[in-house]
């Protein structure tokens, strides 16, 4: 079965510091990748997503980027954190045979960052 | 871009109580998604809508899409304490599977 991994869980990052969050997913192969960020426990903003290895779509131009440099693995990275950038980051694969209907995405447990 | 409207946005209710919310597109879409986001957790499909006018159950959870493929609405029978969290329904909104997302239903059940 396939599972996806999210760390770290819990960060806590001082304003200009860099960022590394990191997303793997097992059990699939050549799986779409998406990076989603949640403010204030509620709505959901894509921020990037991958169909590929070095493929990365950027939907909303901003202090982050992402990098795709396995098949499975997709992170999501920052050179200088700004207070805005607190939030809870979710990574999510979907597939063509995700075993409940096409292109469903499946969520990591997310990992909650704050800038102080 | 499309516009996703849910409602309500929140929702305080007694143990046993039913739980109604819908969602509403400003186009036609042939997918409608339900997920639930405990809290500090990822959100977790819980149903799935490919044909206007189907109506699936899963447990005590109802949902249907539209015939007009604009909205769906998702119950929640006979409520308790582990209903609690977001709500959120979702529709494909883009190329390469990308998911729009309502701004979510947070429940909170009153033992």
């Amino acid at each position: 079965s396939q599972t996806i991994h999210q760390w770290p869980a819990t960060l806590v990052q001082p304003v200009g510091s860099p960022l590394s969050l990191e997303c793997t997913v097992e059990g699939t192969s050549n799986p779409n990748l998406y990076w989603y960020r949640q403010a204030a426990g509620r709505g959901l903003q894509l921020l990037f997503y991958s169909v590929g290895i070095g493929q990365i779509s950027s939907e909303v131009p901003q202090n982050l980027s992402a990098s795709r440099p396995q098949d499975r693995q997709f992170i999501l990275s920052s050179k200088k954190l700004l207070l805005s950038d607190s939030g809870f980051y979710l990574c999510a694969w979907s597939g063509s045979f995700g075993g409940l209907g096409a292109n469903v995405l499946t969520f990591g447990a997310g990992s909650r960052l704050t800038v102080l | 871009g499309q516009q996703l409207n849910q409602s309500p946005q929140s929702m305080f209710i007694q143990e046993g109580e039913d739980v109604s919310m819908n969602c509403t597109s400003s186009s036609i879409f042939n997918t409608w998604l339900w997920y639930k986001q405990d809290p500090g957790e990822g959100p977790v499909l819980l149903i799935a809508l490919y044909k206007a006018g189907e109506l699936t159950s899963n447990g005590r959870l109802t949902a249907q899409f539209g015939i007009t493929r604009k909205d769906s609405f998702l119950n929640i029978s006979a409520s308790i304490p582990s209903d609690v969290g977001i709500y959120f329904c979702a529709l494909y909104g883009g190329s390469q599977g990308n998911l729009i997302f309502g701004k979510g239903t947070k429940l909170s059940v009153k033992p």
